[in-house]
């Protein structure tokens, strides 16, 4: 079983659309739950990261954690073009990714 | 200069090459890492320098040879690669303490073995 599974799309939406991208994790000591994005042609940089479970909100975004079903989430309210990018979770102070989730949204 | 610095960003070699690809963090931080990031796969952390000492090398084939002569400079020695390492190299850096490790990464050396 991978240690982190994420499912690599791509996705496809319209602007304004709310979307949901998902991971699931094996190792249930993992604590520390990462989103970076990656656009085309540079490296990961961290979009936002959140401790042990619940909630956290920056602007559009939105990271959430569910410990008991090892699943963590990224929404995206209000969608834009801007947001096109592979997003990549990661999980623990190793920083496990998945595979990254590539996202287009349509203007 | 800001940020994680990666040269070259494309790099084309043959297989009885040897090159190698330098990475330049300007961040203070502590820590170093070289990731390997192939299409629809997971990255892949290949080696950690924290202190400027290896911690971890994820066995990874004696082809790939990680170097960290101080803080702020890791490089990545290439030689007889194979053409299914054709990748894109990440470096990444940060500071490790107690807490999250957020990396900064750099934006890549685009590798392709003929």
């Amino acid at each position: 079983q991978k240690e982190v599974e994420q499912d690599p799309g791509p996705l496809s939406v319209p602007e304004g659309a709310i979307v949901s991208l998902n991971c699931t994790y094996s190792n249930s000591a993992f604590q520390y739950f990462m989103w970076y994005r990656q656009y085309s042609r540079k490296g990961p940089e961290l979009l936002m990261y959140t401790y042990s479970s619940g909630n956290k909100e920056d602007g559009r975004f939105t990271a959430q954690v569910d410990k008991s079903s090892k699943y963590i989430s990224l929404f995206i309210r209000d969608s834009q073009p801007s947001d096109s990018a592979t997003y990549l979770c990661a999980v623990s102070r190793q920083l496990t990714f998945g595979s990254g989730t590539q996202l287009t949204v349509l203007p | 200069e800001t940020g994680v610095t990666q040269t070259p960003r494309h790099l084309v070699m043959g297989m009885t090459n040897k090159k190698s690809l330098k990475c330049e963090q300007h961040l203070g931080h502590n820590a170093m890492y070289w990731y390997k990031q192939s299409a629809k796969k997971p990255l892949e952390l290949m080696f950690v320098y924290s202190l400027e000492e290896r911690v971890e090398n994820n066995s990874v084939p004696s082809r790939f040879s990680p170097e960290c002569p101080n803080s702020s400079h890791l490089f990545l020695h290439l030689h007889t690669l194979q053409p299914e390492d054709s990748a894109l190299y990440l470096c990444a850096s940060s500071q490790e303490a107690a807490g999250a490790n957020v990396l900064t990464f750099g934006a890549g050396s685009r590798l392709t073995v003929l």
